[in-house]
């Protein structure tokens, strides 16, 4: 049971490109969640899918796009990345959305040149 | 506008004491409250949690107590262990807002010395 994976661990980009982040859960959750974390802010909401089929916005979405493909996996996506973009990345699950706890993944630490 | 408040960005504990850490917010809707622990390079780890319908909740050597009326809680760890040493996270959500969404606070560094 390996529970929340994200992968890649670190990525380096230049301004401009694009990347996709990805995220998968094996506790058959319904609900995931992408934050970012940055220095003195803790961890920021980006956009969320309380259920398959269902995504919306978070406090912070601009620059960034999500998709829930299947139940277990959901990703983000950078079309064109920005400094202000340099960050580490989280997922999260939770069994569903009325279900407080959620359980997040290692992180992506992404650094945008 | 921070709706999740940690004021002290570190604290250092001899090994063997109690760890106090604080959390203040503003939203009145608030009504499920978290602590995370956080490692580095690894993701927050959940730890404890408190409804508002509580004011304290007990799991072993960690204590979450909540007061309403002052919209703050804190977490007490006794004793603390150089283990324990790790950023903790306060988070909170409302039971009426779709999607379970949590907010966090900015985190306090915690050091537990031997």
């Amino acid at each position: 049971n390996a529970g929340v994976t994200q992968t890649p661990k670190f990525q380096v980009l230049k301004t401009g490109q694009s990347m996709t982040l990805q995220c998968a859960q094996d506790m058959n959750h319904n609900s995931m969640y992408w934050y970012r974390q940055d220095p003195g802010m803790g961890l920021r909401l980006i956009y969320y899918s309380a259920s398959e089929g269902t995504t919306d916005k978070g406090e912070v979405p601009n620059g960034y796009n999500v998709s829930r493909l299947n139940k277990r996996e959901f990703s983000l996506r950078l079309e064109s990345a920005a400094p202000s973009q340099t960050s580490v990345y989280f997922c999260a699950s939770s069994r569903t959305s009325t279900y407080n706890e959620q359980f997040f993944g290692p992180g992506t630490r992404l650094t945008v040149l | 506008d921070q709706q999740v408040k940690q004021n002290s960005p570190s604290l250092s504990v001899q090994e063997g004491r109690i760890s106090i850490l604080n959390c203040d917010y503003t939203n009145s809707m608030f009504d499920y409250f978290l602590w995370y622990k956080k490692y580095p390079a690894e993701g927050p780890t959940f730890l404890i949690s408190i409804s508002s319908i509580k004011d304290k909740n007990e799991d072993g050597r960690f204590t979450v107590f909540l007061n309403k009326s002052a919209k703050h809680l804190s977490l007490h760890i006794v004793p603390s262990q150089p283990g324990d040493s790790a950023v903790y996270f306060c988070a909170a959500s409302s039971s009426m807002e779709y999607g379970n969404k949590l907010v966090f606070g900015a985190g306090t560094i915690l050091r537990v010395k031997s």
